[in-house]
């Protein structure tokens, strides 16, 4: 199994400020990925991280809103940018079994933007 | 793309009740199936899985769910639900194959009534 640190569990954060959630596994693991679960639905993959390149973004998300970093095989960094109320939701950050089995999860960081 | 129904969002149960939960996803082609839990203050967590071979598979906890091709469902099942069942149940799916990205459903939260 992995365990998956995910910090910070909550915050607060105004309008138009950025916010950066780190999501540390005690394993090497080649993928990463970062879901958003909105009040009342479904957990939507918003991009993956490779070690070594470029963050792959699902359909309607952008580098540019969710910058991603991933500079070794334990650790990776996700940004909140210019963050609206709508921005609002639970971040989670998860990894993969061995045998692409199951995913492992982080315990979600809850934004509320103001 | 594949995508996730599950027709329950709130379901209240006496303890002893008997408990099913349905899903159904939309992919013509060949999927894995995945029941994922969250209880009170837990990370989400894998309770059952289906690849291939018996179309009903058994998870943790008593709990089994029953993968029906000409359906597209893999409904959760319970025959008698505990107090600790209380928690939130996602459905997910992806398409069978190496890593393929996973979907997941809206979720229904368990309640029971002890």
């Amino acid at each position: 199994s992995a365990v998956i640190s995910q910090k910070p569990s909550r915050d607060i954060c105004q309008r138009g400020t950025s916010l950066t959630i780190q999501c540390q596994v005690d394993s090497q693991v080649t993928m990463m990925f970062w879901y958003r679960q909105q009040p009342g639905q479904s957990l939507t993959l918003i991009a993956t991280a490779n070690q070594g390149s470029e963050a792959t973004y699902e359909s309607g998300f952008v580098i540019d809103k969710f910058p991603i970093s991933r500079p070794n095989l334990t650790f990776s960094t996700l940004t909140v940018s210019n963050m609206s109320p709508e921005d609002s939701s639970i971040y989670l950050c998860s990894v993969e079994g061995p045998g692409n089995e199951k995913l492992f999860f982080g315990s979600g960081t809850q934004l509320s933007v103001l | 793309a594949q995508s996730v129904s599950q027709h329950n969002h709130h379901v209240i149960l006496s303890e002893a009740a008997s408990l099913e939960l349905g899903c159904n996803y939309s992919y013509g082609g060949t999927v894995n199936l995945f029941w994922y839990v969250q209880y009170p203050g837990q990370h989400l967590q894998l309770l059952l899985k289906y690849f291939s071979g018996d179309p009903l598979v058994k998870g943790i906890k008593g709990f089994e769910a029953e993968f029906i091709k000409s359906k597209f469902s893999f409904n959760l099942r319970k025959p008698s639900v505990q107090w600790s069942d209380t928690a939130e149940y996602f459905c997910a799916v992806n398409r069978a194959g190496g890593y393929q990205k996973v979907t997941f459903g809206t979720g229904t939260k368990l309640q029971v009534i002890p």
